[in-house]
């Protein structure tokens, strides 16, 4: 079965200072991993995927098959950055669903 | 390009009740997936639709059921309504046939309120 733990429901920090989302997933086969955001007002959007390895809005998010961990990091957060972030999970041997999180409220204050 | 769009915006049905959801997919897309989101949590997968047949569903029980049209749109009926169904119903387009298939396009929801 797959699962994805995001363990903090909420992370407060100051405009300037470094954020992190854990996201910890289990699945006994080669996953893919996302980073889904939902802005105030705003419908749930990709952020991104670790198989493109790329940085969005200053995000990045390397997969550790070791750890089973796939953390969301940001050096320098921004006010705008402050959002509802999930962390999914997909398969193509369970038909390509997408497994999501419990979410995590991102706060960040000026 | 047209995104995902979702009808109606919110719904109020008391319990025993039936209810219809509706999704357009995004131009170009095939593939549409439901979710339920309750309050404080993250979307669960109910249901996937490809051709217009199920193509895997998630522990829902049988009173959720789908419907995918030829143009790609698709429902979502759910049978005798029950107090915990009341959460919001997420429609997500995707393209089968392309290198991103596992990238969803979700449409802003439907809001059900069951009472």
């Amino acid at each position: 079965a797959q699962r994805v733990t995001q363990p903090e429901k909420l992370l407060s920090v100051f405009k300037g200072a470094p954020v992190e989302l854990k996201c910890n997933y289990s699945y006994s086969g080669s996953p893919e991993l996302f980073w889904y955001v939902q802005y105030s007002r705003q419908r749930l959007q990709l952020l991104l995927r670790h198989i493109s390895r790329e940085s969005i809005k200053g995000f990045t998010a390397d997969l550790n098959k070791g750890e089973t961990s796939f953390h969301l990091k940001k050096p320098f957060a921004q006010e705008e950055d402050s959002a509802m972030y999930y962390c999914a999970l997909s398969a193509k041997a369970a038909g390509n669903k997408l497994t999501f999180g419990g979410g995590t409220r991102v706060l960040v204050k000026p | 390009e047209t995104g995902v769009t979702q009808s109606p915006t919110h719904l109020i049905k008391t319990r025993g009740q039936q209810v219809t959801l509706r999704c357009s997919s995004q131009s170009g897309h095939n593939t549409v997936s439901w979710y339920q989101q309750a309050l404080g949590q993250g979307p669960q997968f109910i249901f996937q639709y490809y051709r217009e047949e199920e193509n895997g569903r998630g522990n829902f029980p049988p009173r959720f059921s789908g419907l995918q049209f030829p143009n790609y749109s698709s429902e979502l009926n759910v049978n005798a309504l029950e107090l915990d169904d009341s959460a919001l119903y997420l429609c997500a387009s995707s393209s089968r046939d392309s290198s991103s298939y596992n990238e969803q396009f979700f449409g802003p929801g439907t809001r059900l309120t069951v009472l």
